[in-house]
C-alpha cells in the first residue's frame, strides 16, 4: 500500500549512542518532515525537507541531523542520544500545490525511543 | 504564546451527542488549516482541510473564522468509533512549517 514506512518502530538507546531513523515514501510528495510527540506537547517539527537537496531545522533541530538521501528517503540521526531524546518520532511527507497550500500530511506508524 | 492551542478535554460524551471542538493561531497570516485524529499510539491520519467557507464531510463541519482567529470542529450524531483524539494544525510563515495543537481528548460513551 502506498504511503510511508519507519524504522524501526521501537528502539532502546543508552546514553551516548548513536542511531538512525530511517523514512521512506512512496506518493512522489516532494516534501518530507521529522516530528517528534512528547505528552502534553504535542507534535513538535525537529526538521524538515521541502524537496530533493534541501533540509531546513523545525522548532526543536538540537541534537539532531538530517539527510534527504533522494525524493523518497529522509534520515533522521541522534548522534549522541540523551534521555531528553525519548520520545514518539513520526515521518511525514506532503505536497506542495499553487500557493503554498499543503494537501495535508501522511504520517509514518512511529518510531517509539527510549534512551536510558 | 503558542502558535496553535486546543482545549486539551477530556470531552466524555454519550453515543448520538453533538460536539464541537475549538482551536485557536496566532499567527494572523496562516493560510492552510487542519483537523487531524490521532488514536492511542498510533499515527495522526488528516480528518479534513479547513476552508474559509467552511467545509462539512458527513458528520464532521470544520469552520475557520480568521476575525478572532480560530477554527473549529463540529461532530453530529457521535458514534463510539470517533473517540481519540483530535489535532488542530496550522501553517507558519513559511508554507512549510506546520504547527500543532497537544489535541482535544474525546471519549464517545455507550
Amino acid at each position: 500500500n502506498a504511503g510511508v514506512t519507519q524504522t524501526p518502530k521501537f528502539q532502546v538507546l543508552k546514553t551516548g549512542q548513536s542511531m538512525t531513523l530511517q523514512c521512506a515514501q512512496d506518493m512522489n510528495h516532494n516534501s518530507m518532515y521529522w516530528y517528534r510527540q512528547d505528552p502534553g506537547m504535542g507534535l513538535r517539527l525537529i526538521y524538515y525537507s521541502a524537496s530533493e537537496g534541501t533540509t531546513d531545522k523545525g522548532e526543536v533541530p538540537n541534537g539532531y541531523n538530517v539527510s534527504r538521501l533522494n525524493k523518497r528517503e529522509f534520515s533522521l540521526r541522534l548522534e549522541s542520544a540523551a534521555p531528553s531524546q525519548t520520545s514518539v518520532y513520526f515521518c511525514a511527507s506532503s505536497e506542495i500545490g499553487t500557493g503554498l497550500t499543503v494537501y495535508g500530511y501522511t504520517f509514518g506508524s512511529g518510531t517509539r525511543l527510549t534512551v536510558v | 504564546r503558542k502558535e496553535v492551542e486546543q482545549d486539551p478535554g477530556p470531552f466524555n460524551v454519550p453515543e448520538g451527542a453533538t460536539v464541537a471542538f475549538n482551536c485557536t493561531y496566532s499567527n494572523s497570516a496562516s493560510q492552510s488549516f487542519f483537523w487531524y485524529r490521532q488514536d492511542c499510539r498510533k499515527e495522526p491520519k488528516l480528518l479534513m482541510s479547513v476552508y474559509s467557507s467552511g467545509n462539512e464531510d458527513g458528520r464532521f463541519t470544520a469552520q475557520l473564522n480568521r476575525a478572532s482567529q480560530y477554527i473549529s470542529l463540529l461532530i453530529r450524531d457521535s458514534k463510539l468509533s470517533d473517540s481519540a483524539t483530535y489535532l488542530c494544525v496550522v501553517n507558519g510563515n513559511t508554507g512549510n512549517q506546520f504547527y500543532f495543537g497537544t489535541g482535544t481528548s474525546l471519549t464517545v460513551i455507550p
